[in-house]
């Protein structure tokens, strides 16, 4: 069955703090990856996809398919990357996201 | 912020009562999608419309109905028979493989 995993509801840092949201998935497939944020009063957004592999605000995530992992890191942390974020993953047949029950950061300055 | 919007911000809604929530884009998008928003649940799919005149159940559809007669639209009727509806609905957009842009989102609640 296809399903992402985001084990921590909510992670706490330190301003500067390095930081590393979890993220695993369970796919048959290619698996397609993505992560969405969602900022306070502001619409989801995508914030990166595993095939574009970019930095985006600081931030990456490398597909690791041996540990079917997605993790989103960030070396130092920023009181602005307070947000919800969602790990997804795609369906190349339906053009599907499967979410993940996300995980809210608390950046404390 | 253009592009995809969702109307109303807020609906409340009756027990017994149907209840439809609008969602509309021009940014030319095939496919729409409509998420339930849950704390602590993630989104879940509702419906999905890869294309106009066609529409496929999501994870969670019991209780809702869609159509998809225009490109730019894609309504979603909230109806009696969902046992739980209060929750914030997201609508969603994208090209095949492409991206998906949200809307701002409803929030509904029964009374």
């Amino acid at each position: 069955a296809q399903r992402v995993t985001q084990p921590e509801k909510l992670l706490s840092v330190f301003k500067g703090a390095p930081v590393e949201l979890k993220c695993n998935y369970s796919y048959s497939g290619s698996p397609e990856l993505f992560w969405y944020v969602q900022y306070s009063r502001q619409r989801l957004q995508l914030l990166l996809r595993h095939i574009s592999r970019e930095s985006i605000k600081g931030f990456t995530a490398d597909l690791n398919k041996g540990e079917t992992s997605f993790h989103l890191k960030k070396p130092f942390a920023q009181e602005e990357d307070s947000a919800m974020y969602y790990c997804a993953l795609g369906d190349d047949n339906t053009d599907k996201l499967i979410f993940g029950t996300g995980t809210r950061l608390q950046v404390f300055p | 912020d253009g592009g995809i919007t969702q109307s109303p911000k807020y609906l409340f809604r009756k027990e017994g009562q149907n209840v439809t929530l609008s969602c509309e884009q021009n940014l030319n998008h095939d496919a729409m999608y409509w998420y339930r928003q849950d704390p602590g649940q993630g989104l879940r799919l509702i419906y999905y419309s890869q294309i106009v005149n066609d529409f496929q159940k999501g994870d969670i559809a019991e209780g809702y109905s869609v159509s998809r007669e225009k490109k730019e639209s894609f309504p979603l009727t909230v109806t009696s028979a969902q046992k739980n509806p209060t929750a914030f609905y997201l609508c969603a957009s994208s090209i095949r493989g492409g991206e998906q842009f949200f809307g701002p989102g409803t929030r509904l609640t029964v009374l």
